[in-house]
């Protein structure tokens, strides 16, 4: 079976609901964000993205905030559904660095 | 289009074997990377190389070497594996440079080192 995600923080929802996962990023410099998900047994996904220079930006049913005077950073799915259980992980980047990732947040969704 | 493949899915070693594991991507981007993923840790980068030709360390790059082969192809070797490096591998690739921009994965490889 699949062992990443041990140890994860875990967010359930109902199926239906809004999720918030939420991230707080560790370099006030980094002005480049990106939330990934990662299913079992797959590799990280891209969700959505977002600038410093921006304090929102909306995809299909997701939401990202950037708050950047407390480096948060948070994804919002809107209507929850059973295919979004998964691992969320977000990143960060400084223009010209790799991006570094955070922990991740294990969501499951109750049918 | 298959975009970033990485093999073998799973391998089983014994502590001191060696080995190497293999990334290519179809897309024609200049940048790939390696990761490793441990539970609890996220993704911690390997080594990435920028641009054909130049490869640089990332955050735990002790116990690994990496060759860009050519712009699709970027592998990761481990000389001599200890059980710390069990984990899951897994490849990424980006259109250019270290420019803020989706980083694409491959499947993962599974290594666990007896």
């Amino acid at each position: 079976g699949e062992s990443v995600g041990l140890h994860l923080p875990t967010l359930s929802v109902q199926e239906g609901d809004n999720s918030i996962i939420n991230c707080a990023y560790s370099n006030s410099a980094s002005d480049y964000f990106i939330w990934y998900k990662q299913e079992s047994g797959k590799g990280p996904q891209f969700i959505i993205d977002i600038r410093s220079n921006m304090d929102k930006r909306q995809g299909q049913r997701v939401t990202v905030l950037l708050n950047k005077t407390v480096k948060h950073l948070s994804l919002q799915i809107a209507a929850t559904q059973p295919g979004d259980s998964a691992v969320y992980f977000c990143a960060e980047a400084l223009s010209g660095t790799p991006l570094v990732f955070g922990k991740g947040t294990r969501l499951s969704v109750i049918a | 289009n298959a975009g970033v493949t990485q093999t073998p899915k799973f391998q089983v070693l014994k502590t001191g074997q060696s080995m190497t594991l293999q990334c290519a991507q179809d897309m024609n981007h200049n940048s790939m990377y390696w990761y490793r993923q441990d539970p609890g840790m996220g993704l911690r980068l390997i080594y990435y190389s920028a641009s054909e030709g130049t490869t640089d360390k990332g955050e735990v790059p002790n116990g690994y070497n990496v060759s860009r082969l050519n712009k699709r192809e970027f592998s990761l070797r481990l000389e001599s594996a200890a059980p710390s490096q069990t984990s899951v591998y897994f490849c990424a690739s980006i259109r250019q440079g270290l420019a803020q921009d989706t980083q694409y994965f491959g499947p993962g490889t599974r290594l666990t080192v007896l």
